[in-house]
């Protein structure tokens, strides 16, 4: 079964962006929606937006327009997720999930001045 | 956006006890392809989400048959017919008939 490996901590100033990578072991996630859910501390999961590697295919909700960049290289099996314009208000902890059924561990983006 | 709602958002229960979870859309999450899109995700502390049931009642691999969920259109419950330690944690519904997929608030349930 796959399993989906995050990067690690990231802090960031406001303002700055971050980089996210999210890389699958033990199968491919290519016939797979890869989706990114972000839960803020203390707080309930939120959808931000998925990518089909095959067709390239990208939906994301509505509130991260323009400021949300995911992508995927199937030749390492790794999908990323970029978030630009960062405030304290984005930081969570952001979740790469396959199908919403494999997830990732976690990757604790902290954003503090 | 569906809207998605959880009843209660606490639970305690004693082991060995049943316990239940209601969820409840603001639309029908019927979709036209006679499916119906919720499921029930587990976060224990610490942890990530881990899907237990797809599609209102059919279990994911490997989910204790203790766990059912029922309902249609717009009213779904999650039960566990007999609560235990490792059953701790944040239940969250979510459906994906309709993007943006979206959650419930999450009910804690912790042992008495």
């Amino acid at each position: 079964q796959v399993q989906l490996i995050q990067s690690g901590t990231e802090v960031k100033k406001p303002g700055s962006s971050v980089k996210v990578s999210c890389k699958a072991s033990g199968g491919t996630f290519s016939s797979y929606v890869i989706s990114w859910v972000r839960q803020a501390p203390g707080q309930g999961l939120e959808w931000m937006g998925g990518i089909m590697p095959t067709s390239g295919k990208i939906t994301h909700a509505q509130k991260f327009q323009g400021r949300l960049t995911m992508t995927t290289d199937e030749s390492t099996n790794t999908a990323y997720m970029e978030l630009s314009s960062l405030r304290s208000a984005d930081t969570a902890v952001y979740y790469c999930t396959v199908a919403m059924v494999t997830w990732g561990q976690g990757t604790l983006v902290s954003v503090t001045s | 956006d569906i809207v998605m709602t959880q009843t209660p958002l606490s639970l305690s229960v004693t082991p060995g006890q049943p316990a239940s979870i209601s969820c409840k859309s603001n639309q029908s999450l019927l979709q036209s392809d006679g499916k119906t899109y919720l499921y029930w995700y587990l976060q224990k502390p610490g942890q990530s989400p881990q899907l237990l049931i797809h599609e209102v009642s059919n279990r994911f691999s490997g989910v204790p048959d203790r766990f059912s969920g029922s309902g249609s259109g717009t009213d779904f419950k999650l039960k566990i017919s007999r609560v235990e330690a490792e059953d701790v944690g944040v239940y969250y519904c979510m459906q994906s008939r309709q993007l943006p997929p979206t959650f419930g608030p999450g009910t804690k349930v912790d042992i008495k």
